[in-house]
């Protein structure tokens, strides 16, 4: 079962421009996590944010957390190249025994 | 350097054949996972444990199975019932309630 919902499915924007992503859920969580995947890649993680704070940085990374939405937004500032990958999120839920579901990601594409 | 590998990084099964994956971290977490990702999609849960010699099952077992005998791995089966298993494999661990560490997956291909 795909508990998280992306959108967009896929963005492309020019390098230096921001780029936002935004994941909805359907039940209530402990915490939302933001991973990034280079094609054909395993996946790394960028941010948690658990369902008690409403934003979080780290570096160009930006995230924020709505529970009363059950929606949670990534922002990606200045973006570079670089930066071109897919990105997921993922919820982890309440008495599930600590395993995370993924949406279905949005593919980024930063052109130079 | 401690980290969570996964091999062989490509894998080509023949119809009717049983192949295993492995996972291996070194970072003395509890919890592992395997992930099934198809082309264009999300990554779907097969199997997990969140300490030796236990497991449950995720969304998809159906066609897979694993073992759990040490900490440290945590191996994939994939088996002759899974009638679709051409897929990318990912393998997971971590800390209760934290952030994931993946492996550089398994490409696995019938042929």
């Amino acid at each position: 079962s795909q508990q998280g919902e992306e959108d967009p499915q896929a963005l492309s924007i020019q390098e230096g421009e921001n780029a936002t992503m935004n994941c909805s859920y359907k039940t209530s969580i402990n915490n939302l996590q933001w991973y990034r995947q280079n094609s054909g890649r395993g996946l790394v993680h960028l941010i948690l944010i658990r369902s008690n704070e409403r934003e979080k940085h780290s570096g160009r990374l930006r995230v924020t957390l709505d529970t009363s939405k059950k929606s949670s937004s990534l922002l990606i500032t200045a973006s570079r190249a670089a930066d071109t990958a897919s990105y997921f999120c993922a919820t982890m839920i309440y008495n599930q025994g600590g395993k995370l579901i993924f949406g279905q990601g949005t593919e980024l594409s930063v052109k130079p | 350097d401690g980290g969570i590998t996964q091999s062989p990084k490509y894998l080509f099964r023949k119809e009717g054949q049983n192949v295993t994956l492995s996972c291996e971290q070194n970072l003395n977490h509890d919890a592992m996972y395997w992930y099934r990702q198809d082309p264009g999609q999300g990554l779907r849960l097969i199997y997990y444990s969140q300490i030796v010699n236990d497991f449950q099952k995720g969304d998809i077992a159906e066609g897979y199975s694993v073992s759990r005998e040490k900490k440290e791995s945590f191996p994939l089966t994939v088996t002759s019932a899974q009638k679709n298993p051409t897929a990318f494999y990912l393998c997971a661990s971590s800390p209760p309630g934290e952030l994931f560490f993946f492996g550089q997956g398994t490409r696995l291909t019938v042929v």
